[in-house]
């Protein structure tokens, strides 16, 4: 069964970091680029980074971009989202969520996780 | 950035009844487009892809066209399932963008 499972949400206080997973099965990262797209409390979606599927590079975000690092590991099956200096709106569910080709740069998203939310406060 | 803009925000509607949701990108997005329903609680579900292509699945009477910027979700005859929020994506460019969203509220 095709399915990514988020992992490592929580309550922290502003400036703190936090890690998250994705853990896949049913596929292989490797062959498929897979992404991190979070939702504010009541707002709409927000696309966050991904690393392609060749791990040739990885795109955020201009919102995260230099406080987020994306990273795959290919031998475990998953992919992290490294969150340092959080603010107060980085407050939202954060999916990761994989597209329909493989060995593909674009595509839109068949495989979403449950999502783990994130709450940023003091 | 491309921006995308959705119409309407909110849409009240009734069982069976026909319902078109536009989404319009800034810049040509050629047939890169992608719209999905979301429910209260639960992560988006793909509905269209390549702008007009029904995704495995999905009921018949969803359907989606277009292409360049502007671009069309239709629900042939509204079910009761299909109250929830419809987001349109570009996945043309970098960064990949969502229109802000429709509801599809019963009338």
């Amino acid at each position: 069964q095709v399915q990514l499972v988020e992992s490592g949400g929580g309550v922290v206080q502003p400036g703190r970091s936090l890690r998250l997973s994705c853990a896949a099965s049913g596929f292989t990262v490797s062959n498929y680029a897979v992404h991190w797209v979070r939702q504010a409390p009541g707002k709409g979606l927000e696309w966050v980074a991904v690393v392609r599927y060749d791990g040739s590079d990885k795109y955020y975000a201009d919102s995260v971009k230099g406080r987020f690092t994306i990273s795959r590991d290919n031998s475990n099956n998953t992919l992290d989202l490294q969150m340092d200096s959080l603010r107060a709106e980085d407050t939202a569910i954060y999916y990761c969520a994989r597209i329909k080709a493989a060995n593909s740069a674009g595509d839109a998203f068949d495989i979403w996780g449950q999502g783990t939310m994130v709450t940023v406060s003091s | 950035d491309i921006q995308m803009t959705q119409s309407p925000s909110t849409l009240s509607a009734s069982v069976g009844d026909r319902v078109i949701i536009t989404c319009r990108a800034s810049q040509s997005i050629r047939i890169w487009m992608a719209w999905y329903q979301q429910k209260p609680g639960k992560a988006p579900k793909l509905l269209i892809y390549k702008a007009s292509t029904l995704e495995t699945g999905v009921p018949s009477r969803f359907s989606g066209s277009g292409s360049g910027t502007e671009f069309t979700l239709t629900i042939s005859s509204l079910q009761p399932d299909d109250f929830a929020t419809y987001y349109c994506q570009q996945y043309q460019l970098y960064p990949w963008t969502f229109g802000q969203g429709t509801e599809v509220e019963i009338k």
